[in-house]
């Protein structure tokens, strides 16, 4: 069956130090793969996407980063974290092939930056 | 970017009793995907429903069921005999069938309280 994990589920960073958060997928190849941003009492933002190794397109400029170093591997970076980068992220997954197919989620990672 | 809206932040029913979440959106496109999704206190995402543009039919999950409207771009989702465990956020979302990466479009969500 497929999975999707990811982590960390919590995280509290300080300004200004770096950030990584890892999401990988199991049970399937070439998924698409997503980074959201969801920030306390608001909707959905999508932040990076990619349809394959390597091909990472971004929808909002920030100071946040995605990286796809393998097929079921979905990585955000930062090198400096800011106060608004504070939020609920969640990673998800989808096969193209399949345009019915709606998202899987991972279980999210609550970040903040203090 | 398409755009979605769900007009009703909180929304509130007694045990039992139906409920209608409200979402319309914006496209030019004719052949899309429209998604209920629900998040609990949990955060876990989980689809409830979705429905293609192009069936005029609506969709129905057991006590969840659509009133899609096309020509309108409404998508209303209809919760029958609520449950406590019906609680939860739910977001409107919209998926076009061709654009590239098919990424979701969401709305921003209306919290849905249950009252025993």
């Amino acid at each position: 069956s497929q999975t999707i994990h990811q982590w960390p589920a919590t995280l509290v960073q300080p300004v200004g130090s770096p950030l990584s958060l890892e999401c990988t997928v199991e049970g399937t190849s070439n998924p698409n793969l997503y980074w959201y941003r969801q920030a306390a009492g608001r909707g959905l933002q999508l932040l990076f996407y990619s349809v394959g190794i390597g091909q990472i397109s971004s929808e909002v400029p920030q100071n946040l980063s995605a990286s796809r170093p393998q097929d079921r591997q979905f990585i955000l970076s930062s090198k400096k974290l800011l106060l608004s980068d504070s939020g609920f992220y969640l990673c998800a997954w989808n096969i193209y092939a399949d345009s019915n197919y709606g998202y899987t989620f991972g279980s999210g990672t609550r970040l903040t930056v203090v | 970017a398409q755009t979605v809206t769900q007009s009703q932040p909180e929304m509130s029913v007694q045990e039992a009793e139906t409920v209608t979440l409200s979402c319309t959106y914006d496209t030019s496109e004719s052949d899309y995907y429209l998604f209920w999704y629900k998040q609990p206190p949990s955060r876990q995402m989980i689809l409830v429903i979705r429905q293609e543009a192009y069936k005029q039919q609506n969709a129905t999950e057991n006590r969840f069921s659509v009133n899609f409207q096309k020509a309108a771009k409404s998508f209303s989702l209809k919760i029958s005999d609520s449950q406590l465990g019906d609680a939860a956020m739910y977001f409107c979302a919209y998926r076009s069938a061709w654009e590239i990466g098919n990424q979701f479009y969401f709305g921003t969500g209306t919290s849905l309280t249950v009252i025993p």
